[in-house]
């Protein structure tokens, strides 16, 4: 079956420092997302993407966060100014249409510290 | 926004018994909920999901059921395996492709 793809597996970081975080997606899905998840706690919402634009966002995806589509098969998340409460997991996720039924498939995730 | 609770936060079962978490929802107009499965350390797997036009949905040792009138739905495990121990999370679809997941439960199963 084919897989979502994040890099890198563990990410530290100071705080205040930029860290950008990369996924590559199904390779024919055309929805994007990143959720994320505290250590102990449920998985959040944080954004989706498609067609090159911000679909929806959740009120934790505030002005440090951006996310890009920078070529055919990356997708990025960047934090410009990481704050200790930014440390978690985060994953990326993919589905092939956009609908409340369709099927997300989430990377492995990549861990955030910061220090 | 969509609130969705579950119960219980931990659970302990003996291997061969059956295991029930159960989730409520507020959005009255959800109408699709997956269940996804979070070993240690790894990514939330869907395990199986149901939607609103049928009640009871059964995979081998796993079954969904879901009381829209009440807004509530169960996961049932039948003869739990060592294997099954996870953290599961109820999931309700908000708007398109949204999850809005439980607090999940941490289900451990005992030789």
């Amino acid at each position: 079956e084919p897989e979502v793809t994040q890099t890198p597996s563990h990410q530290v970081t100071q705080m205040g420092q930029e860290v950008i975080l990369r996924c590559v997606p199904i390779s024919n899905h055309l929805y994007f997302y990143w959720y994320r998840q505290i250590l102990g706690q449920k998985v959040e919402f944080l954004v989706s993407f498609y067609n090159n634009e911000i679909s929806e966002k959740s009120e934790i995806f505030d002005d440090q966060f951006s996310v890009e589509r920078p070529d055919g098969s990356n997708f990025t998340l960047k934090i410009r100014s990481t704050k200790l409460e930014d440390s978690a997991m985060y994953f990326c996720a993919s589905s092939l249409n956009r609908g409340r039924e369709e099927k997300l498939f989430f990377g492995s995730g990549t861990q955030l510290s910061v220090l | 926004g969509e609130n969705v609770e579950q119960h219980p936060s931990t659970l302990s079962v003996q291997e061969g018994d059956s295991a029930v978490i159960k989730c409520t929802y507020s959005d009255s107009a959800s109408n699709y909920f997956p269940w996804y499965k979070q070993e240690l350390g790894k990514r939330p797997q869907l395990i199986i999901d149901i939607r609103s036009n049928v009640g009871e949905k059964k995979d081998q040792r796993i079954a969904v059921t879901l009381n829209k009138t009440a807004k509530h739905f169960s996961l049932h495990i039948t003869e739990t395996q060592p294997e099954d121990s996870a953290v599961y999370f109820c999931v309700v679809t908000g708007t398109a492709s949204k999850l809005t997941f439980g607090t999940g439960t941490r289900l451990q199963v005992m030789l």
